[in-house]
């Protein structure tokens, strides 16, 4: 039973447009989100998060926004670069579990 | 100075052998993890550590043993391979073990059973 579902497997997007990647859950319960970016043959590493508590986190080029009536959260890249080219995952958990819940990822292509 | 370093990067072995693959983290932080990534890119969560305590164990076969020395490192022990064992195991850290805290995750182990 999959929480956490990214139903995108692939994205492609030219250099300099904006990439939006979505995750959607299941479990409400789940307060904390985040996304991890991944490249071949590394680990995950993390991107960016955001409390339930909020409905927009902004770092940089990378904003992630949560709509917890929908259970919905995305990831925007403005502008996209052809090094932002990796798998992304998104990722859940409820505060006092010692669990990530992730989804099964996206992979974004950037364009140059 | 990698932060979460795991040994060996790739493993192929055959049935029925026993394998572990080893974990160090430079971070100080208090709990560290096993996630396995299978076949469908699926990563999900095999034991987590918390001060050399047992957390989770998330229906994992016994065969599959974590050990812990010391809070910066933390072994897996595999035990009678079988071919579904076939995946990518992350090992991972964070600062605290609520959940709240980014995991920091090693560069995997690509275990081949054939």
């Amino acid at each position: 039973d999959q929480q956490v579902k990214q139903n995108s497997p692939s994205l492609s997007v030219q250099e300099g447009r904006i990439s939006i990647l979505n995750c959607d859950y299941t479990n409400s319960m789940f307060d904390y989100f985040l996304w991890y970016k991944k490249y071949p043959a590394e680990g995950p590493t993390f991107l960016i998060s955001i409390s339930s508590i909020k409905d927009k986190n902004e770092d940089g080029r990378f904003t992630v926004f949560l709509n917890k009536s929908a259970k919905h959260l995305s990831l925007h890249i403005v502008p996209s670069q052809p090094g932002d080219s990796a798998v992304y995952f998104c990722a859940a958990s409820e505060t006092g579990a010692n669990n990530l819940f992730f989804g099964t990822g996206t992979r974004l292509t950037v364009i140059p | 100075d990698t932060a979460v370093s795991q040994t060996p990067k790739y493993l192929v072995t055959q049935m029925g052998n026993d394998k572990s693959i080893k974990c160090e983290q430079n971070l100080g932080h208090d709990t560290m993890y096993w996630y396995k990534q299978d076949s469908k890119k699926f990563l999900k969560i095999m034991f987590s550590y918390n001060n050399k305590e047992l957390i989770i164990n998330e229906t994992v076969p016994n065969r599959f043993s974590p050990k812990s020395p010391d809070k910066a490192h933390l072994n897996l022990h595999i035990n009678s391979l079988e071919l579904g064992d076939s995946a990518v195991y992350f090992c991972a850290s964070s600062q605290t073990g609520t959940g709240v805290s980014p995991l920091h995750f090693g560069n995997g182990t690509r275990l081949t059973v054939t």
